[in-house]
């Protein structure tokens, strides 16, 4: 199995631009997360889909967040107007059943930064 | 509400020397998983390992060695004759098994730096 791949690794844009980023999870991993992390701290929970079904969001998640996973397979997530508190590692996460137990397994994070 | 705490920002230790990360949580559920994640500096977290509430029992994998106690609710990591390449931070992670989102509630991390 080929890991969860995250496109892109680094992405610099300027305050009020819309930014959009590409999460491929494990193949047949029916779970998808978005985690943020910022500096010096631990990645905190954004959303997750069940196949297509985006069936939760924090309250981090504003109106100006949006995420999508169609078919079931990769996901994206969307920033509009970005500011400057946007700027932080995005990670996505995949895992293999719904099962409390199993395992998140993290991409390499997308890295924002937003001048 | 969970809660994750490690109290150790930063540690920093000579190669070969045996260290030991700090993980206390918080939870009201009786059943939930532990995770230690280790994050090089690429940025992607790598899985280490994940136990349940239910079992107890220390586990050693190779230098690495996991330290669990419902009593105290802590699940503390050891790393034996560590090595540069153990160098990263590292995270603790606790997840809830009610129906739901499941999602991990991470501590803020320790920074380990071995020095040769």
């Amino acid at each position: 199995d080929t890991g969860v791949s995250q496109d892109p690794r680094h992405k610099i844009t300027k305050r009020g631009q819309n930014v959009t980023f590409r999460c491929d999870p494990i193949s047949e991993h029916n779970r998808l997360y978005w985690y943020r992390q910022t500096l010096g701290q631990g990645p905190e929970f954004l959303t997750y889909f069940q196949n297509e079904a985006q069936l939760e969001k924090s309250r981090l998640l504003s109106d100006r967040f949006s995420a999508e996973r169609p078919k079931g397979s990769f996901s994206t997530l969307e920033i509009q107007r970005t500011e400057q508190g946007d700027s932080a590692m995005y990670l996505c996460a995949s895992q293999k059943e719904t099962g409390s137990g199993e395992t998140q397994y993290f991409g390499p994070g997308t890295r924002l930064l937003v001048l | 509400a969970q809660k994750v705490t490690q109290a150790q920002t930063e540690i920093s230790v000579v190669e070969k020397e045996d260290v030991t990360l700090d993980c206390v949580y918080e939870t009201r559920d009786t059943t939930y998983y532990l995770f230690w994640y280790k994050q090089p500096p690429s940025g992607e977290l790598v899985f280490l390992i994940r136990r349940n509430s239910f079992d107890e029992q220390n586990e050693i994998s190779g230098r690495y060695s996991w330290n669990f106690q419902k009593s105290t609710s802590s699940f503390n990591f050891t790393i034996t004759a560590s090595q540069v390449v153990d160098s990263a931070v590292y995270f603790c992670a606790l997840k809830s098994v009610v129906q739901g989102a499941q999602k991990l509630v991470f501590g803020q991390g320790t920074r380990l730096t071995i020095n040769p």
